[in-house]
């Protein structure tokens, strides 16, 4: 099993619509959740981090956890063609109880946003 | 603020050839990381380091892999000899130790390694 897996793509969604992203992970006593998009040939950069149980809102981004089930998505409101991108999910663990602790990515999920 | 600085951003050498990759973390991050990724993949740890001491170095094929953080700044990442399945881009990337964002990640812009 992966550490950290997420929904197969490539999603497709039209302009305006939600775009769900999910991603399931292996660790229990993972603790920080991440994130990321990268645009083709660019580095990854942080849209959402979240810690705790439950929905965290930014502008058009909602992320969601839930530990119990290892589960945390991301959705996007009125999605738009500049959100096409690959979404990469990330799972911080302590690495030997350090503060330390490991980022581990998922494969990714291409979303291509139609106008 | 500047950001996570790598060199080169284009490489292409032979197989069995070595190489050697740059990054200057942003300034007062404590935590530096080497990622390899794949296309089509998602970035994979190779090396963690605090300060200039390894954290994590599991993933890090140490057969022909190594890297360095000299004076706790500046990191390096060598390969030698490449290998074909080598080809992808070397992310670095830096965090603080302790932070209220709780040790956000800041990625460079990466190293594209192709091997032919």
């Amino acid at each position: 099993q992966k550490e950290v897996e997420q929904n197969s793509g490539p999603l497709s969604v039209p302009e305006g619509a939600i775009a769900s992203l999910n991603c399931t992970y292996s660790d229990r006593v993972s603790q920080s959740f991440f994130w990321y998009r990268q645009y083709s040939g660019k580095s990854p950069e942080l849209i959402m981090s979240i810690y705790s149980n439950g929905d965290k809102e930014d502008g058009r981004f909602t992320a969601q956890l839930n530990k119990a089930s290892q589960y945390v998505s991301l959705l996007i409101r009125d999605s738009q063609p500049s959100d096409s991108a690959t979404y990469l999910c990330a799972v911080r663990s302590n690495a030997g109880g350090t503060s330390y602790g490991k980022l581990t990515f998922g494969q990714g999920t291409i979303l291509t946003v139609h106008p | 603020e500047a950001g996570v600085a790598q060199s080169p951003r284009y490489k292409i050498i032979e197989k069995r050839q070595s190489v050697a990759f740059w990054c200057n973390p942003i300034s007062g991050h404590a935590t530096l990381y080497w990622y390899q990724q794949i296309l089509g993949q998602g970035p994979k740890l190779l090396i963690q380091f605090q300060n200039n001491g390894v954290v994590d170095d599991s993933q890090l094929p140490k057969d022909r892999f190594s890297a360095e953080r000299l004076k706790g700044v500046d990191s390096t990442l060598k390969i030698q000899p490449a290998k074909l399945e080598d080809s992808a881009v070397y992310l670095c990337a830096s965090s603080l130790v302790r932070s209220a964002s709780g040790n956000t990640i800041y990625f460079g812009e990466g190293s594209w390694l192709t091997v032919v």
